[in-house]
Order: structure tokens, then C-alpha cells, then sequence
């Protein structure tokens, strides 16, 4: 089946370093969500790609869906403790209602 | 409304007990999903209902049993589990719309523990 992995797993950073997750599908896909887990939170629906080579801008976030759609990246500009948690991409799995999560990138900022 | 709420938040149960877990949106939402989530693993997808109707079952082991009473109600009735069965339990919701994928939103989740 369809696999998304996310590189790295883990990164602990200080506050204002940048940072950046990057999420790897076995399978071309339509379009690439991403989700904010805060700890001990439920995921929030952060943006949504669909366009081959797409860049979207959030304040500080900066989300990309590569020329091939298989592959995505989330980088954040100067980092702040609220930007902690565990941030996971999703794509589309036959048809449009299975969403297959990346195994996910936890995020630490210390201040 | 942009909520969807679960009961309960905590729940802890016996390996012969019967309980269920609730969720309930009022977005209009016609697509409602069950999730299970270890620590530190991605959600994983466990139901999905489509307009009031099973449409994917993950394989699910029985013990679990889904029930989706109308289109603003989910509900997951748990029945003799394991103690591997502890998770957090993640109801979401979304529109159905193709062909672009529609997000979904989670509602807080029940921490599940099973003695």
C-alpha cells in the first residue's frame, strides 16, 4: 500500500533557528495536507497542496509540493515555542476519503 | 460551528466490559472517520463513513463495532479489547468532494485504557 515517510523524525531546535520537514510519498499523489499536533492535542488542518511545484506562504510557514507530486516540505522562519508539536503530512489514498498520514516530525523549541 | 466534540475524554475499562465512545459534529459534514493513535505514531484510520454508511473498514478487529445513527453522530462501540487496545481514539470529519481532497477536522479524541 501507499506509504509517506517524513525526514526527520525528530529536531530539537532554540528559538529563532529555522526549520524544515519533508515528507516522501511511495505514490504520485493529487494533492498533500498538513497537520499541527500539539502535544497532548488532536491534529489541526494547517494548508492544502494541489499544483505540481505549488508554494504556499503562512506568516513564518512555508509549505512546497514537488514538480513530481510525490514529495513535500514544511519550513519554518525564526522559530518560537508555539511552533512546538508534531507536524504531519497526508496524502490521498484510492479515491478521496482515505487520508494516509506521514509518520510525522516532532518539533522541540527551547526558548 | 467548526467543532467536533468526543466523549468521553478519559475512559478506562476491563477486558469484559462493554463501553462506546461518542462524536458529534454540526458542520454538515457528510464523511466521519475513526482513528486510532499510539504514542508518538501517525493517526490510523480505523472507519469511514459516507453519508450515514460504512464505506471502509481498515480491517478492523470486530471487538470493534462502528455505528453512524444519523449524519451528525459517530459512534464506536468496544466490546471485550486488549490491553494493546489502549490509544487515543480520534473521531474527524470533512465534505465530500471530489476531486480535491476535502480536510478534515479532529475532534479532541478519548484516551483509552484497558486493564
Amino acid at each position: 500500500g501507499q506509504q509517506v515517510m517524513q525526514i526527520p523524525q525528530y529536531q530539537h531546535v532554540q528559538e529563532g533557528e529555522d526549520f524544515t520537514t519533508y515528507c516522501n510519498s511511495s505514490t504520485t499523489l493529487s494533492n498533500i495536507q498538513w497537520y499541527k499536533q500539539r502535544p497532548g492535542g488532536h491534529p489541526v488542518f494547517l494548508i492544502q497542496l494541489v499544483k505540481s511545484g505549488e508554494v504556499k506562504k503562512q506568516k513564518r510557514l512555508t509549505f512546497q509540493f514537488g514538480e513530481a507530486k510525490k514529495n513535500s516540505s514544511l519550513h519554518i522562519t525564526a522559530t518560537q515555542t508555539t511552533d512546538v508539536g508534531t507536524y504531519f503530512c497526508a496524502g490521498p489514498d484510492t479515491g478521496f476519503q482515505k487520508l494516509v498520514f506521514g509518520t510525522g516530525t516532532r518539533l522541540l523549541v527551547s526558548p | 460551528d467548526t467543532e467536533v466534540t468526543q466523549t468521553p475524554k478519559h475512559l478506562v475499562m476491563g477486558m469484559t466490559n462493554k463501553k462506546s465512545l461518542k462524536c458529534e459534529q454540526h458542520m454538515g459534514h457528510r464523511a466521519m472517520y475513526w482513528y486510532k493513535q499510539k504514542a508518538k505514531k501517525p493517526p490510523e484510520l480505523m472507519f469511514v463513513y459516507s453519508y450515514e454508511k460504512l464505506s471502509i473498514n481498515e480491517s478492523v478487529p470486530s471487538r470493534f463495532s462502528p455505528e453512524c445513527p444519523n449524519s451528525s453522530l459517530l459512534n464506536l462501540h468496544l466490546h471485550a479489547l486488549q490491553p494493546e487496545d489502549s490509544a487515543l481514539y480520534l473521531c474527524a470529519s470533512s465534505h465530500l468532494q471530489a476531486p480535491e481532497y476535502n480536510e478534515q477536522f479532529f475532534g479532541p479524541g478519548t484516551r483509552l485504557t484497558v486493564l
